[in-house]
C-alpha cells in the first residue's frame, strides 16, 4: 500500500537548520510529484512548493524562497525538506502530499519542528 | 497568486444534518478544486478532486459541485466521524492555495 512516513519532531534553536525527510513506499516514487505543506499551531494549511521526481526540479512558493530547499534521493525514494537560518515562526508542522493537479492524495503523518531558544 | 475564501469559517450541526460549506477563488479555476478533511492531529485527507470527483474510499454522503470561481462541498447527512476541518485548494496555478477552513462542530 502507498505510505508517505516522515521523520520524526525536531526541536531546534533559532539561527539552526534542519533536515525532513518523506519516505515513500507503495508506488514507482518518480511517477508523481511531492508536495509540502506548512501548518502553524492553530492555523491552516499552506502550500510551501513541489518537487518533480523525476527530474529533481524544485518550485517554491513566494513565500519560501531562499531558506527552503527541497531535495530528492530517488535510490531511496526519499524527499527532503531543507529550512535554514530558522525563526521562531518556522514552528510548525510540516508534511509532504504526494500528487498535482488531482489533489495530493496521499500524505506524510506530519513532522513537528519547533524552533526555540 | 489565486485568493481562495470559504463560508462559513465554522458551523455547527447535528448527526444527521445536511450541510454545505462554500468556497471561492478570486479569479476562474475552471474545475481544479480539491476538498480536504482534516481531524486535530492528524494529516489532511482528499475527498474529493476535480470539483466533484470522490476519491476513491470517500463515503457517498460527500459531494462537490461547481465551476469558475464558486464551488461547494456538501454532506448530504452528517456522521459522528465527519466533524472535522474542511478546506478546499486550487490547483489551476501554482502556489496551490488552500483555503482557510471551515470548522464543522457537533451542535
Amino acid at each position: 500500500q502507498v505510505q508517505l512516513v516522515q521523520s520524526g519532531s525536531e526541536l531546534k534553536k533559532p539561527g539552526a537548520s534542519v533536515k525532513v525527510s518523506c519516505k515513500a513506499s507503495g508506488y514507482t516514487f518518480t511517477r508523481y510529484a511531492i508536495n509540502w505543506v506548512r501548518q502553524a499551531p492553530g492555523q491552516g494549511l499552506e502550500w510551501m512548493g513541489w518537487i518533480d521526481t523525476n527530474t529533481g526540479n524544485p518550485t517554491y512558493a513566494q513565500d519560501f524562497t531562499g531558506r527552503f530547499v527541497f531535495s530528492l534521493d530517488t535510490s531511496v525514494s526519499k524527499a527532503h525538506l531543507q529550512i535554514s537560518s530558522l525563526k521562531a515562526e518556522d514552528t510548525a508542522v510540516y508534511y509532504c502530499g504526494r500528487g498535482g493537479p488531482r489533489g495530493f492524495d496521499y500524505w506524510g503523518q506530519g513532522t513537528l519542528v519547533t524552533v526555540s531558544s | 497568486d489565486i485568493q481562495m475564501t470559504q463560508s462559513p469559517s465554522s458551523l455547527s450541526a447535528s448527526v444527521g444534518d445536511r450541510v454545505t460549506i462554500t468556497c471561492r477563488a478570486s479569479q476562474s479555476i475552471s474545475s481544479y478544486l480539491n476538498w480536504y478533511q482534516q481531524k486535530p492531529g492528524k494529516a489532511p485527507k482528499l475527498l474529493i478532486y476535480a470539483t466533484s470527483t470522490l476519491q476513491s474510499g470517500v463515503p457517498s454522503r460527500f459531494s462537490g459541485s461547481g465551476s469558475g470561481t464558486d464551488f461547494t462541498l456538501t454532506i448530504s447527512s452528517l456522521q459522528p466521524e465527519d466533524f472535522a476541518t474542511y478546506y478546499c485548494q486550487q490547483s489551476y496555478s501554482t502556489p496551490y492555495t488552500f483555503g482557510p477552513g471551515t470548522k464543522l462542530e457537533i451542535k
